[in-house]
């Protein structure tokens, strides 16, 4: 099985920070890596797709890049509504998630 | 609307058994792969098991802790998913989703993506 290691686990930053959170594969993935956003008590939420395609419906200040085995989200200016926790997903072989990144102001 | 309905979770004891179901409405199942992700209290996300569209074979795939005691089923007639869990442990204790995944599909000539239902809790407690 495919494993994703995703760093940090947490951080924390100033409202209108950049802010980078990385995922790397156990081996190579394409760009078949999803990132997705939760808030407690509810459901994940797809920001990006295919490792850069930005999600309909979600703030351009979301992006994403890599391929192969090691990918990054930025958030461009974080926002206080960006509190959550972040997972990124493969989905090149079965699919695997990242351990999380919890991201607070 | 495209919705996902989760139902069937509740209280059982270990080595039990329990069946999820997720009712689809808005499009057909059939048409999107669709899987089983699940996350036990204030821990991450844990892929469970997948079905595959019916264009790509409808394979159905299952994550290693759970492979030879979770069986995942369609029946199209309801427009439904099930989880048949089995032999459960204390560590299947968990919230699970079925959801679209990024993965797109056709749906009235739009690739859509990322439909998840909202949840239902597994307890596996004595």
């Amino acid at each position: 099985a495919i494993q994703m290691t995703q760093s940090p686990s947490s951080l924390s930053a100033s409202v209108g920070d950049r802010v980078t959170i990385t995922c790397r594969a156990s081996q190579a993935i394409r760009n078949d890596l999803a990132w997705y956003q939760q808030k407690p008590g509810k459901a994940p939420r797809l920001l990006i797709y295919i490792a850069s395609s930005l999600q309909s419906g979600v703030p351009s200040r979301f992006s994403g890049s890599g391929s192969g085995t090691d990918f990054t989200l930025t958030i461009s200016s974080l926002q206080p509504e960006d509190c959550a926790t972040y997972f990124c997903l493969q989905d090149y072989d079965h699919l695997s998630f990242g351990g999380g990144t919890k991201v607070e102001i | 609307e495209v919705q996902l309905v989760e139902s069937g979770g509740g209280l059982v004891k270990p080595g039990g058994s329990l069946r999820l179901s997720c009712a689809a409405s808005g499009f057909t199942l059939s048409d999107a792969s669709v899987n089983w992700v699940r996350q036990a209290p204030g821990k991450g996300l844990e892929w469970v098991g997948r079905v595959k569209r019916k264009i790509d074979g409808e394979t159905i795939d299952y994550a290693p802790p759970v492979k030879d005691r979770f069986i995942i089923s369609r029946d199209d007639s309801k427009n439904s998913l099930f989880l048949q869990m089995s032999s459960l442990k204390t560590e299947d204790t968990a919230v699970y989703y079925c959801t679209t995944g990024p993965a797109g599909f056709p749906l009235f000539g739009v690739i859509k993506r990322d439909y998840w239902g909202q949840g239902t809790l597994v307890t596996v407690s004595s």
